[in-house]
């Protein structure tokens, strides 16, 4: 069973950062593209960005929003995928859910259940 | 960037109505060199992450009712559910994954008349 787990979320005050990780079970990270889909309070959704395959040497794509201040990573020995944010803004408070898809030309097949992260002072 | 644009924002639909949803794209999304057009259907319930329900624009995700349909190609798009049930209230929201930034539609929010 495929399954995803975020963690890291919490309170950081503005222009700090934080450390988002996405633990994913049931199959085998380096083999998939990974997304990173953001949703503020009340607010729809907001693609942050993702990571393609290994085949595809793991090449990236962001938002504007977030492109020079959000990077992503993984570490295909936990099968874990991680998103590093820095310069957080208050714009940046939302539910953070990681992503997966069965292929790369399909939707999102997969979801964390989301962390929060809060910026405010 | 392609915008998506969603009509309409919010309905209310009498259980087993049929209820309809359009989702239009800035610009195409049919990609020419498989001829598949690189949208998707999710819907979100309250406090859950979205569910995948479409991709490719009309094909269904596997242990999604038969209820949910989508249609269209290029630029305009069509959720379908062909008799609303009551655990189909939530939102609804379309996605190009045509190009980055793979933009979401503002969501369609469905409840019970």
């Amino acid at each position: 069973e495929v399954q995803l787990v975020e963690s890291g979320g919490g309170l950081v005050q503005p222009g700090g950062s934080l450390r988002l990780s996405c633990a994913a079970s049931g199959f085998t990270l380096s083999d998939q593209y990974m997304d990173w889909v953001r949703q503020a309070p009340g607010q729809g959704l907001e693609w942050v960005g993702r990571t393609r395959d290994k085949a595809h040497s793991y090449t990236t794509d962001y938002a504007a929003s977030v492109k020079g201040r959000f990077t992503f990573s993984r570490d295909d020995s936990s099968n874990s995928l991680y998103l590093q944010m820095n310069s957080l803004k208050t714009e940046d408070t939302a539910v953070y859910y990681c992503g997966s898809r069965k292929s790369a030309t399909a939707g999102i097949s997969y979801w964390g259940q989301g962390t929060l992260v809060t910026v405010s002072s | 960037d392609i915008v998506m644009t969603q009509s309409p924002d919010s309905l209310a639909v009498s259980l087993g109505e049929r209820t309809t949803i359009d989702c239009k794209s800035s610009q195409s999304v049919l990609k020419n060199s498989n001829n598949k057009n690189y949208l998707a259907w999710y819907q979100q319930k309250p406090g859950q992450p979205p569910k995948l329900l479409i991709y490719w624009a009309s094909t269904r995700e596997s242990g999604v009712p038969d209820r949910f349909s989508g249609s269209g190609s290029g630029t305009d798009f069509t959720l379908t559910i062909s008799s609303l049930q009551a655990e189909d209230v939530a939102v609804y929201y379309c996605q190009q994954y045509y190009s980055p930034p793979q933009t979401f539609g503002q969501g369609t929010k469905v409840e019970i008349k």
